[in-house]
């Protein structure tokens, strides 16, 4: 089965409002996360990371938690914006340079 | 910013012929990676490379596939007789963790295969 997995498929979000993005993952070996964006045509672009020794990491606008207890993963993004719009994924490593992706989270704010 | 490039943009071939994808990784980076994305479908690993060999494959990665890093600027995948099957994205990424101290991989805006 899957290593790596998000909880909803599809997130519509009003412009403005914070965004939460879940992910589920199994392997309790992994030690490090990362949430990438993907838009339409595009490449996965890198978001924000963060290692297992940590619970929490804060970027521009966009922060990680981590829950080891139960292997939970979420991405929240302040005040979406449109250029929000596009396909999460979170992907875990467990220290062997191959990331496992999870199946994606398809964004699409309002305006 | 430094990239990681890939060309070309979209290939399309007949099946049973070989092609070849193309990336330059992030200069100075160390680690390259192959993934593929089939239509609406995650991204999945295929291969890692360090040092002029692979480090570790992935059960999709087999004998019709072969990487090699030709020179000092690209890193290349290559599939010997492609089959329908192997119409995907393919992307190419790279990543220092010895730089960056992490592990975080850089990707590439991929190439689009169809296979005919």
């Amino acid at each position: 089965g899957e290593s790596v997995g998000l909880h909803l498929p599809t997130l519509s979000v009003q412009e403005g409002d914070n965004s939460i993005i879940n992910c589920a993952y199994s392997n309790s070996a992994s030690d490090y996360f990362i949430w990438y964006k993907q838009e339409s045509g595009k490449g996965p672009q890198f978001i924000i990371d963060i290692r297992s020794n940590m619970d929490k990491r804060q970027g521009q606008r966009v922060t990680v938690l981590l829950n080891k207890t139960v292997k939970h993963l979420s991405l929240q993004i302040a005040a979406t914006q449109p250029g929000d719009s596009a396909v999460y994924f979170c992907a875990e490593n467990t220290g062997d340079y191959k990331l496992s992706f999870g199946a994606g989270t398809t964004v699409t704010v309002r305006a | 910013e430094p990239e990681v490039t890939q060309t070309p943009s979209h290939q399309v071939t007949q099946m049973g012929q070989e092609v070849i994808l193309r990336c330059v990784p992030i200069s100075n980076h160390l680690y390259f990676y192959w993934y593929r994305q089939i239509l609406g479908q995650k991204v999945e690993f295929l291969v890692s490379f360090y040092n002029n060999e692979i480090s570790e494959k992935s059960e999709i990665f087999d004998d019709q596939f072969s990487v090699e890093r030709p020179d000092g600027s690209n890193f290349t995948l290559k599939i010997r007789s492609t089959k329908l099957e192997d119409s995907a994205m393919y992307f190419c990424a790279s990543s220092d963790p010895g730089r960056e101290g992490t592990d975080t991989q850089y990707f590439g805006p991929g190439t689009r295969l169809t296979v005919l």
